[in-house]
């Protein structure tokens, strides 16, 4: 059982290169997330997905796009990448029948933008 | 609006000394309250949760009590272990459905053998 995985794990791009980070998930959880990690801000969520077909803006979603291609899988998109976008990004998926709304998360992928 | 505010790192402590990382919430109602751990370069993993005011979670050693009265959820271990060494986060969803986790800064802890 995987839970959730991501990839790529390490990516570099120059100012305005574009790239997808992806993400997948094994539990048949209907919500996911994504969310930024960066120094003394905690986690701060971009994007989520309360079921396939749906998306909603987090706390920072500018610069951002994201796709729920099915119930497993959740990627985002940076379509012009800035160093402001440097970065840790994790997916986390939840089963939104369960009351506490536990949310399970992929190991990361750390993006630095030059 | 909804926030968690959580005592500032690091925290350096020795083995088998006593933890306790304070953390305080702003929120209507009742929400769910959570511990994170995130281990050097993994992502975050539920290290306990309470749901209800009075609740105790525990998990490896750890817990936090539901304090709606205070509007607390303090972590506490009584003897820390070398590979509790982490960061650890403070979050809560508020009630009412929302799914958005609300996460303190975090606070990251050290213990040096």
């Amino acid at each position: 059982n995987a839970g959730v995985t991501q990839t790529p794990k390490f990516q570099v791009l120059k100012t305005g290169q574009s790239m997808t980070l992806q993400c997948a998930q094994d539990m048949n959880h209907n919500s996911m997330y994504w969310y930024r990690q960066d120094p003394g801000m905690g986690l701060r969520l971009i994007y989520y997905s309360a079921s396939e077909g749906t998306t909603d803006k987090g706390e920072v979603p500018n610069g951002y796009n994201v796709s729920r291609l099915n119930k497993r899988e959740f990627s985002l998109r940076l379509e012009s990448a800035a160093p402001s976008q440097t970065s840790v990004y994790f997916c986390a998926s939840s089963a939104r029948w369960r009351v506490s709304y536990e949310q399970y998360f992929g190991p990361g992928t750390r993006l630095t933008v030059t | 609006g909804n926030s968690v505010t959580q005592m500032e790192g690091p925290v350096t402590l020795s083995e088998e000394a006593f933890l306790t990382i304070n953390c305080t919430y702003t929120a209507t109602g009742y929400p769910s309250l959570f511990w994170y751990v995130q281990y050097p370069g993994e992502g975050l993993q539920l290290l306990l949760k309470a749901t209800k005011a009075d609740d105790k979670g525990s998990n490896k050693g750890f817990e936090a009590t539901y304090r709606k009265e205070t509007t607390s959820f303090h972590l506490e271990k009584g003897s820390v272990q070398v590979s509790d060494s982490a960061v650890y986060f403070c979050a809560l969803i508020p009630q009412g459905g929302s799914e958005k986790l609300v996460f303190g800064k975090g606070t990251k802890l050290t213990v040096n053998p």
